[in-house]
């Protein structure tokens, strides 16, 4: 089982405020990185598949960046709106492997 | 987008029944489907991988007679949880991959609660 993190586990913002969270994961044997949005009571989302060191991805107002030497990737979404209330679950996958390793994911509450 | 279908979302059962959670892909095949397991607090987990047409794979520590999977066609996986007890009470979601998409998509997963 590999350990990918993610902090902060919960996070409140206001409306209109530009937030970001982040994954750490497992620097060897990198093969992608996604990014899922879960809202309570619906299926999780894919916003984002990071496959190069360096990339950067943009959905709208929500972005994401991936550094796979040290092992982290960073989730941005600018001008918060209360639709963003969600669950942001980061997963990575190794070379070899065919399945996903889940962190426990970023809770985000935008307050109206 | 591709979708995936599962029921029930939320059952309570005795302990000692067999409880079927099925996966159903709306609008393309999924010659793969993934049961993952969440435990509150805790992330998703996986326990096993469907094949269709094969016998399912299963991650250590994940009983197969007890987690019995079916992937008997390209659009319908299930899992059965047979003799379910109480340590068994958690969030069961299914994930497909679409052929030609790196994304996974999910259902909305079942909350089992056994009495």
């Amino acid at each position: 089982i590999l350990n990918v993190e993610q902090s902060p586990q919960s996070l409140h913002v206001q409306e209109g405020d530009s937030t970001n969270f982040t994954c750490s994961f497992p620097s060897s044997n990198f093969y992608a990185l996604h990014w899922y949005r879960w809202e309570t009571a619906k299926s999780p989302e894919a916003l984002f598949v990071m496959t190069l060191n360096g990339d950067e991805k943009k959905k709208g107002r929500i972005s994401a960046t991936l550094n796979t030497k040290e092992g982290y990737s960073y989730l941005y979404i600018k001008g918060s709106q209360p639709e963003d209330s969600a669950t942001y679950l980061c997963a990575f996958i190794t070379t070899g492997a065919n399945n996903l390793f889940f962190g426990t994911g970023t809770r985000l509450t935008v307050i109206p | 987008g591709a979708v995936v279908s599962q029921h029930p979302s939320r059952v309570i059962c005795k302990s000692g029944t067999s409880v079927k959670i099925e996966c159903r892909s709306l609008d393309f095949q999924a010659t793969t489907m993934f049961w993952y397991r969440q435990f509150p607090k805790q992330s998703l987990m996986l326990m096993a991988t469907s094949n269709e047409g094969s016998k399912a794979t299963y991650e250590q520590g994940v009983e197969k007679d007890k987690f019995l999977i079916n992937h008997a066609s390209l659009t319908l996986s299930t899992l059965t949880v047979t003799s379910a007890h109480p340590e068994d009470s958690s969030f069961y979601i299914c994930s497909a991959p679409r052929q030609g998409n790196e994304k996974l998509f999910f259902g909305s997963g079942t909350q089992l609660s056994v009495l």
